[in-house]
């Protein structure tokens, strides 16, 4: 049973796109994240949600957009796709937030490629 | 602004040889230290964490890192490598005192060890 799950693992689409990625987690966590990796491997902070209230959200721009419908689910959908959009985006969760030491769950990653 | 450096991208071993990953963090107040690993085709799991006490940690499959505060640093060491220690380090930093748990990542250190 997966812990964190992720889909699509990969992703091709062309500029002007609209996507989504979707994320479960079966752990019973109440804190989820989205992180953006980037070629050069830095894993970046996008988006948190504790208890389905956005609690992180980081200078993204507002083409990206997460929605939470429930504690287990983390959705991210991103408009008008560009190629610096380009990446592989994960999805995490944690039982206590990390500022409390929390450990980080993380999904298996979905790699998105914009043409 | 917060930010993780770790000193070697890319550390090429042959087995049973001691490693030494560095990782600095540049944040002066009360910090969480993490350091994540990914093996080939899986996905991101903790090492090991420091959030308080003993400052020397002790974490899966005989890696162990040390938190010197003075130094900002907090480095992984392990004292014989396997070929089964192939993969992505990842050291990682969050405020103690932060309620939403933003944690910072390093660039990764891409470890390749030789039968």
């Amino acid at each position: 049973d997966t812990a964190v799950s992720q889909t699509p693992k990969y992703l091709v689409t062309q500029m002007g796109n609209d996507k989504s990625i979707k994320c479960e987690q079966n752990l019973g966590h109440d804190t989820m994240y989205w992180y953006k990796q980037d070629s050069k491997k830095f894993l970046k902070i996008m988006f948190s949600y504790n208890n389905k209230e956005l609690i992180i959200n980081e200078t993204v721009p507002n083409r990206f957009s997460p929605k939470s419908p429930d504690k287990a689910h983390l959705n991210l959908h991103i408009n008008s796709l560009e190629l610096g959009d380009s990446a592989v985006y994960f999805c995490a969760s944690s039982q206590v937030p990390t500022s409390r030491a929390g450990e980080l769950f993380f999904g298996e990653g979905s790699r998105l490629t914009v043409l | 602004a917060q930010s993780v450096s770790q000193h070697n991208h890319h550390v090429i071993l042959s087995e049973a040889a001691s490693l030494e990953l560095g990782c600095n963090y540049s944040y002066g107040g009360t910090v969480n230290l993490f350091w994540y690993v990914q093996y080939p085709g899986q996905h991101l799991q903790l090492l090991l964490k420091y959030f308080s006490g003993d400052p020397l940690v002790k974490g899966i499959k005989g890696f162990e890192a040390e938190f010197i505060k003075s130094k900002f640093s907090f480095n992984l060491r392990k004292p014989s490598v396997q070929w089964s220690d192939t993969a992505e380090y990842f050291c990682a930093v969050n405020h103690g005192s932060s309620n939403t748990g933003k944690l910072i990542f390093g660039q990764g250190t891409t470890l390749q060890v030789k039968p």
